[in-house]
């Protein structure tokens, strides 16, 4: 178990261009959550995945984010025309779909910063 | 949004004390979740408390949980050095998201 891992771990763009984060997660986990976090609050939901179908989208994923599970492994969060206020910790975690275990287990996250 | 309130907002206390941080939420839960986060890094979860129990233990950790006033206590016994971090709870209603409160900033002094 080599936890979930994140890349890049820091982002810095202009304003205007695009970036797309990489998460792996856990690999017998069959969830897969993305958050979005600011400085001095609490990780805000994005969207989260179970395999490959992508279950539920927030209102914060406006239509320049996308997010992908192709394979039902690894997952990829595209920001386009990246804003300052997009400037963030994304972090990914994953859940295990054995039993009723709802712990999630979070990666180191990316931070982006958008000048 | 976020789903509730942590309260302190920050916490300083000396090494060897205890520390208690609140937690009040909004919705009906299936669980709730205690996660702490060291400055600048990912999320590592403590403990879980279902809605059909009261109080829970790991550790130096305990756990309560009233929901009929929505609201959860998580007590750090004998706090070390280490145990400086951010400590969020967050609600969820089975295996979907999470929601977060703000956090509450813990400061050990040595």
């Amino acid at each position: 178990d080599t936890g979930v891992s994140q890349d890049p771990r820091h982002k810095i763009t202009k304003r205007g261009q695009n970036v797309t984060f990489r998460c792996d997660p856990i690999s017998e986990h069959n969830r897969l959550y993305w958050y979005r976090q600011t400085l001095g609050q609490g990780p805000e939901f994005l969207t989260y995945f179970q395999n490959e179908a992508q279950l539920e989208k927030s209102r914060l994923l406006s239509d320049r984010f996308s997010a992908e599970r192709p394979k039902g492994s690894f997952s990829t969060l595209e920001i386009q025309r990246t804003e300052q206020g997009d400037s963030a910790m994304y972090l990914c975690a994953s859940s295990s779909p054995s039993g009723h275990s709802y712990e999630q287990y979070f990666g180191p996250g990316t931070r982006l910063t958008v000048t | 949004s976020q789903q509730g309130e942590e309260d302190p907002q920050a916490l300083s206390i000396q090494e060897g004390e205890n520390a208690t941080m609140n937690c009040s939420y909004k919705t009906s839960i299936n669980n709730l979740q205690w996660y702490r986060q060291n400055s600048g890094r990912g999320l590592v979860h403590l403990i879980l408390i279902r809605s059909n129990e009261r109080e829970k233990h790991s550790g130096r950790l305990r756990v309560t949980l009233d929901t009929s006033k929505k609201s959860s206590s998580l007590l750090i016994t004998a706090s070390r050095a280490a145990d400086t971090a951010s400590y969020f709870c967050a609600t969820s209603q089975g295996a979907q998201k999470l929601v977060f409160g703000q956090g509450t900033r813990l400061t050990i002094n040595p």
